[in-house]
């Protein structure tokens, strides 16, 4: 079985601060773990994605994540917020079980002010 | 990098009529489709997963009578809304998992309201 949580359920940042998005997962398998991006009405866009090779994954627009075993999380960090950011954060896992399926936390909502 | 279209993006209906929603990937080969719904301000749920050229595996509580999902071919999938009424208005997103390369790339949504 796998799960996420993810600890905030709204951050909100200035423009130029540091963002940390905080994510917790629980996993039966070596999982996979991603984050996506979802703009308002709008599809999943990828920003980063782990699969048991470096443990500091660099993604796109400036994010990364931190893969801890020991803490069983995967957060999401980016050092300077910019009023583009705002949007819904999602983080995901997937076991390597054999179905592919997604758990996806329940979101964190971003608000960048100005 | 991988695209998957979705059609439509956003589609009314009258009470009591069908809708197809479609879920093509244009560049790479879509072992395995999955469907969500997503209500507002919540997270993705999954309906159902489907393998190309097998039959949908439905989550429990998703009426598989209700929700058609077709994957005749490696490129395209298709949910059918059958018979739809109000309270089956939301946001339904297909991701396309490429086995080849560990990918899942989401299609862009379509917003269905029944009225």
């Amino acid at each position: 079985a796998q799960s996420v949580t993810q600890l905030d359920s709204h951050v909100s940042v200035s423009e130029g601060t540091p963002v940390l998005l905080r994510c917790n997962y629980s996993s039966s398998y070596s999982p996979s773990l991603f984050w996506y991006v979802q703009h308002p009405n709008k599809g999943l866009q990828l920003l980063l994605k782990y699969t048991s090779a470096a443990t500091l994954v660099k993604g796109i627009n400036g994010f990364e994540a931190e893969f801890k075993k020991s803490e069983t999380s995967f957060h999401l960090t980016k050092p300077s917020a910019h009023m583009s950011d705002a949007a819904e954060y999602f983080c995901v896992v997937s076991d390597s079980g054999g179905d592919y399926k997604l758990s996806f936390g329940a979101g964190t909502t971003v608000t960048v002010r100005a | 990098g991988a695209v998957v279209s979705q059609h439509p993006s956003w589609v009314i209906c009258k009470s009591g009529t069908s809708v197809k929603i479609e879920c093509r990937s244009l560049d790479f080969q879509a072992t395995t489709m999955f469907w969500y719904r997503q209500f507002p301000k919540q997270s993705l749920m999954l309906m159902a997963t489907s393998n190309e050229g097998s039959k949908a595996t439905y989550e429990q509580g998703v009426e598989k009578d209700k929700f058609l999902i077709n994957h005749a071919s490696l490129t395209l999938s298709t949910l059918t809304v059958t018979s739809a009424h109000p309270e089956d208005s939301s946001f339904y997103i297909c991701s396309a998992h490429d086995r080849g390369t560990y990918g899942y790339t989401f299609g862009s949504g379509t917003r269905l309201t029944v009225v």
